[in-house]
Parts: structure tokens; C-alpha cells; sequence
């Protein structure tokens, strides 16, 4: 398995402009997070999605930002409009949270910078 | 609420020297503890996790972690560090389905 995939892996914007992130998931894994890495705050959970249903968005920082997941397999993190205030690094990670032991698998990351 | 705390930001050692990474958690039940390495540029990776049975658990890069219950705690250990093991490194608890990280140590190896 390829492991979770993110694109971009680096997004350059401008304020006000809409940025889409995308994410993979591994196959026959049930969950899915979102988190904000930055140096002030570390990992910040945004999104959790179980079985393509999101389950807790209370991370979600206002309404400029939207998550879905048309898929089983596929996501998207949505800021519109976006500020200098949402650079930052997003990961995904996927995980088969039936099993008790279940870890986290983490995307590479996307760098959003907005200018 | 459930947390976790690394006491240590940044951590220096000399390559060839061990290295004990600290991590205290906060949680009512048996915990599901984890340690996560991150590189730069790059996600985090699974070094090791405990959930239950032998309180010493191997991971990977020759990595090992104590669970103590006492003190609650799951340090990070690994007895002769290499350059390429600079990186930071994030330790975890699993509440229901969420993953709670401490802020992470960074450590820097000296060649």
C-alpha cells in the first residue's frame, strides 16, 4: 500500500483566494483526521470522520474552513477565504479505529503558505 | 481531560550516547500509548505503541518505550543514538478515537 497521500505537498496563495487540500486514505481503513501542525500550537485535530460521516469538527477553527469525504476513500480540507493566519502544515492520517490497537498513519503533509 | 506532556523541548546528545525521551499522560482507563518520530519535511511515523501484556514494547530503528502505570509514564529509549535519529519526536495517548499528542522533543544529535 502506497500509505496516505496528500496533495499538494506545498500550496503558495494569496489572501482571499480558495485552497483545496486533498487526502488518500489507505484502503480498507474506516477513519479519518485532520490536523494543523504549527510551532505555537503543535497538532491541532480539526476533523474526524468514521465510516465517511464526520464525527467531531470541533477543531474546525470557523466556517472559512470545510471538510467532506465523498468517499470511502478521499477527502478534502477547504479554506475559503483563506488568510496568512491558516499557514500551517495539514496532515491527514487514516486508521482502522475497530481494532483496539490501531495507530494513526500519517500523510507526508501539505505546506500551506497565504501571503 | 486526557493529555500528555513531554517536559522537554529540545534534547542534545552525542551520537553513540543513549538517549531517554520523557512522556507523562493523563488518562482514567487503561491508556493506548504511542510514540510518533517526525523528520523534517516529512509526516509522523509510527516508532511503537503499547495497548496491553509486557510493559516494555520494541518499535522500530531499535527504538523502546516502558509503560509504568505508577507514574504514568511511556519514556522513550534507545541505547546508542545515530545522526539520522535527529528529528522530532511526538508521544501519544488514544481517547476513544482521538489521538492526543504532547508538543514533542526535538533532539539534535552531535556528530
Amino acid at each position: 500500500d502506497a500509505g496516505v497521500i496528500q496533495s499538494p505537498r506545498h500550496e503558495v496563495t494569496e489572501m482571499g483566494q480558495e485552497v483545496t487540500l486533498r487526502c488518500k486514505l489507505i484502503s480498507g481503513h474506516n477513519s479519518l483526521f485532520w490536523y494543523r501542525q504549527t510551532m505555537m500550537r503543535g497538532l491541532e485535530l480539526l476533523i474526524y470522520f468514521n465510516n465517511n460521516v464526520p464525527i467531531d469538527d470541533s477543531g474546525m477553527p470557523e466556517d472559512r474552513f470545510s471538510a467532506k469525504m465523498p468517499n470511502a476513500s478521499f477527502s478534502t480540507l477547504k479554506i475559503q477565504p483563506s488568510e496568512p493566519r491558516d499557514s500551517a502544515v495539514y496532515f491527514c492520517a487514516s486508521s482502522l479505529i475497530v481494532k483496539r490497537s490501531a495507530e494513526a498513519f500519517f500523510g507526508q503533509g501539505t505546506r500551506l503558505t497565504v501571503v | 481531560a486526557q493529555s500528555v506532556t513531554q517536559p522537554d523541548i529540545h534534547i542534545t546528545v552525542s551520537e553513540g550516547a543513549s538517549l531517554e525521551l520523557r512522556c507523562n499522560y493523563s488518562y482514567g482507563a487503561t491508556p493506548y500509548l504511542f510514540w510518533y518520530v517526525q523528520s523534517p519535511g516529512q509526516g509522523l511515523q509510527l516508532l511503537l505503541k503499547y495497548f496491553s501484556g509486557d510493559t516494555l514494547v520494541q518499535g522500530i530503528k531499535g527504538f523502546e518505550a516502558e509503560f509504568k502505570r505508577s507514574q504514568s509514564s511511556f519514556n522513550l529509549r534507545k541505547p546508542s543514538v545515530h545522526w539520522s535519529d535527529a528529528a522530532e519526536y511526538f508521544c501519544a495517548v488514544r481517547s476513544g478515537y482521538k489521538y492526543i499528542f504532547g508538543t514533542g522533543t526535538r533532539l539534535k544529535v552531535l556528530a
